[in-house]
């Protein structure tokens, strides 16, 4: 699975938007960019996964740029609630993918009131 | 409904002992794995079952730890002759077939071990 590349730590403005950025370069053809979150003293959350589409859900927005190197996590509305270290996770499927998470070491994002 | 629980929340045991963590996956969730959090650490992925076999166990750090997985639900990672440096949060998600789609992961609480 593809490496990927997050700065360590952000801060963002209660009620602004976060924009998480995320690097994977050596992205293949087959794999998918994934972004799970980590609250503090809980497990990982799935938030959003997207192949070369930009992709949108209840919690936030996948934007991946055109050549797919790199993509941004959007939370649009920031809440303190969503304070966490954020992962992106690049993953190939199929039958011979385990399906297994390679985590790095994520951004902390910190909203401040 | 009910999510992955993992039983105990907290362990603590001293060095030498062996240590035995649960995990109750989703019900209908055929994949299921563990990962362990060490203090300053990452996420690392320990195992993967699926169904009742774990075709990558490529994770677990030695031979002292094991785990496995009955009637395609419950797991248990044990933990033989636990050193210091077993201390973390074990963590164990589970998920629809991972090899027939784009599965999420759902996570349980963890279980954190400490090792005296």
């Amino acid at each position: 699975d593809a490496k990927t590349t997050q700065p360590p730590s952000m801060d963002c403005a209660e009620g602004r938007a976060a924009n998480l950025p995320c690097n994977h370069s050596t992205i293949s053809g087959n794999e998918y960019v994934y972004w799970y979150r980590q609250i503090h003293s809980q497990g990982p959350q799935y938030i959003i996964h997207g192949l070369k589409n930009n992709e949108t859900n209840e919690m936030a927005s996948l934007i991946i740029t055109e050549d797919r190197k790199s993509s941004t996590l959007i939370l649009p509305h920031a809440t303190l609630r969503d304070t966490a270290v954020y992962y992106c996770i690049v993953r190939a499927f199929g039958s011979s993918n385990t399906g297994k998470l390679i985590f790095g070491q994520g951004t902390t994002l910190q909203v401040k009131p | 409904g009910a999510g992955v629980s993992q039983s105990p929340s907290n362990k603590v045991t001293e060095k030498g002992k062996d240590v035995e963590l649960r995990c109750d996956p989703i019900s209908g969730h055929t994949a299921l794995y563990w990962y362990r959090q060490s203090l300053g650490q990452g996420l690392e992925f320990l195992i993967y079952f699926q169904g009742n076999s774990a075709p990558d166990k490529s994770g677990l750090p030695s031979d002292r730890f094991s785990a496995e997985r009955t009637g395609g639900s419950v797991s248990t990672l044990t933990i033989q002759r636990t050193q210091q440096e077993d201390s973390a949060v074990y963590l164990c998600a589970s998920s629809l077939d991972s090899r027939t789609g784009i599965n999420e992961q759902f996570f349980g609480p963890g279980t954190r071990l400490t090792v005296l």
